[in-house]
């Protein structure tokens, strides 16, 4: 079973906007990652944030995590059509390195 | 492309049939991940290995699956007896030794029928 929700399931934005997404966790972790999925392909990593590190900046990704809350959230700003894809949160517990994902935002961004 | 393939790419067989997946990670990784997806839903672990140890197996690994990794190199992910309910897609994934980011191959969509 999946370590947790994402929110919203879908996000439908005009291009230039920007998109948040957020992810909530279940138990303690070691880092937490996103990732985006284009339709039907393989997944492709964007960010990675620490337990104990709080924001992180990539580009035009900007990924926050609140531990305390178990929640994350991922925004991309100045949205592009090309940004149209699936983005997935997926958390490393302190005990194993493999990947426990969310259910996925599916973003589109209309031109 | 992320350097991690895998074949084949699709694979459409009847129930009760075989088949055999393979991976190749990126060279210097040492640890290889597979994980399933069915559609509409994130990716679900598999099983991981380190070098050629097979190190966690989920409870979804069930009797029927099998994934070997005999050099520590490519790896093999075997259904046997497939059920309709094996359809999706399955990804492999790979990290090197202090890396905490896995990268994914393109995934092998399978179609039970």
């Amino acid at each position: 079973s999946q370590q947790g929700e994402e929110d919203p399931q879908a996000l439908s934005i005009q291009e230039g906007e920007n998109a948040t997404m957020n992810c909530s966790y279940k138990t303690s972790i070691n880092n937490l990652q996103w990732y985006r999925q284009n339709s039907g392909r393989g997944l492709v990593h964007l960010i990675l944030i620490r337990s104990n590190e709080r924001e992180k900046h990539s580009g035009r990704l900007r990924v926050t995590l609140d531990t305390s809350k178990k929640s994350s959230s991922l925004l991309i700003t100045a949205s592009r059509a090309a940004d149209t894809a699936s983005y997935f949160c997926a958390t490393v517990s302190v005990s194993s390195y493999k990947l426990i994902f969310g259910s996925g935002t599916r973003l589109l961004v209309r031109p | 492309d992320t350097g991690v393939s895998q074949n084949p790419r699709h694979k459409i067989t009847k129930r009760g049939q075989n088949v055999t997946f393979r991976c190749d990670p990126i060279s210097e990784h040492n640890r290889l991940y597979w994980y399933r997806q069915t559609l509409g839903q994130g990716p679900e672990f598999l099983t991981y290995f380190q070098n050629e140890a097979q190190l966690e197996k989920s409870r979804l690994l069930s009797d029927r699956f099998s994934a070997e990794r005999p050099k520590g190199s490519f790896s093999t992910l075997e259904i046997q007896r497939t059920e309709q309910g094996d359809s999706a897609m399955y990804l492999c994934a790979s990290s090197g030794e202090l890396q905490e980011t896995q990268y994914f191959g393109p995934g092998t969509r399978l179609l039970v029928l």
